[in-house]
């Protein structure tokens, strides 16, 4: 069965990064391409961007381009999202996602506290 | 960027009445146009794509209509279990959720 398992909680300052992994399995990992999700507390989902876990290509939501990165390592069947320069209204859980299978991660809640 | 909107941002429902939920957005998006249903705490679920096509295992009372700028998810008479969060999004360009509509019980 389909499967994407994310990493852990984490707890960052303000100003520091974060990596959040996403690891695929049950299907052929490029087959599907992948996106990230974000929901603060309370709110609604934001669309962040996606990765072509074939090639790798990406596209990111405008807000967020000049401080995201996603990657992926083909060996592991892992997509990566990395956001830069936190601060606390990026506060949420973060969800990686297969649209087109409607499948998704189980979150993983990033808090940025001093 | 596309923005969507969500009107109205809370209906308040009893079981067994019919809801209508509406969605816009910024330009046209053609029939490109999801629906998501979020309980508290669990991963949204995707209801409909295509602006009107059920997903696998979605009940027929769920039904999506529009194109365009324009779009409407009606249930057609709710169940206890339909009381949630509903999100459009738009599929033409990149990515969009929209606001979402709250459904509550009356």
């Amino acid at each position: 069965q389909v499967q994407l398992v994310q990493s852990g909680a984490e707890v960052k300052k303000p100003g520091a990064s974060v990596k959040v992994s996403c690891k695929a399995s049950g299907y052929t990992f490029t087959s599907y391409y992948i996106h990230w999700v974000r929901q603060a507390p309370g709110q609604g989902l934001e669309w962040m961007g996606i990765i072509n876990p074939s090639g790798g290509s990406t596209s990111y939501a405008q807000k967020f381009q000049d401080r995201i990165t996603m990657t992926r390592d083909t060996s592991t069947s892992t997509v990566y999202m990395e956001l830069s320069s936190l601060r606390s209204e990026d506060t949420a859980f973060y969800y990686c996602a297969i649209f087109r299978m409607d499948y998704w991660g189980q979150g993983t809640l990033v808090t940025v506290s001093s | 960027e596309i923005v969507m909107t969500q009107s109205p941002a809370t209906l308040s429902l009893s079981p067994g009445e019919r809801a209508t939920l509406s969605c816009r957005a910024s330009q046209s998006v053609d029939s490109y146009l999801a629906w998501y249903q979020q309980k508290p705490g669990q991963a949204p679920r995707l209801l409909i794509s295509g602006a009107s096509n059920r997903a696998t295992g979605i009940p027929a009372r769920f039904s999506g209509s529009g194109s365009g700028t324009d779009f409407t998810l009606t249930i057609s008479s709710l169940e206890p279990e339909d009381f949630a969060v509903y999100y459009c999004q738009q599929r033409y360009n990149l990515f969009t959720f929209g606001p979402g509509t709250k459904v509550d019980i009356k």
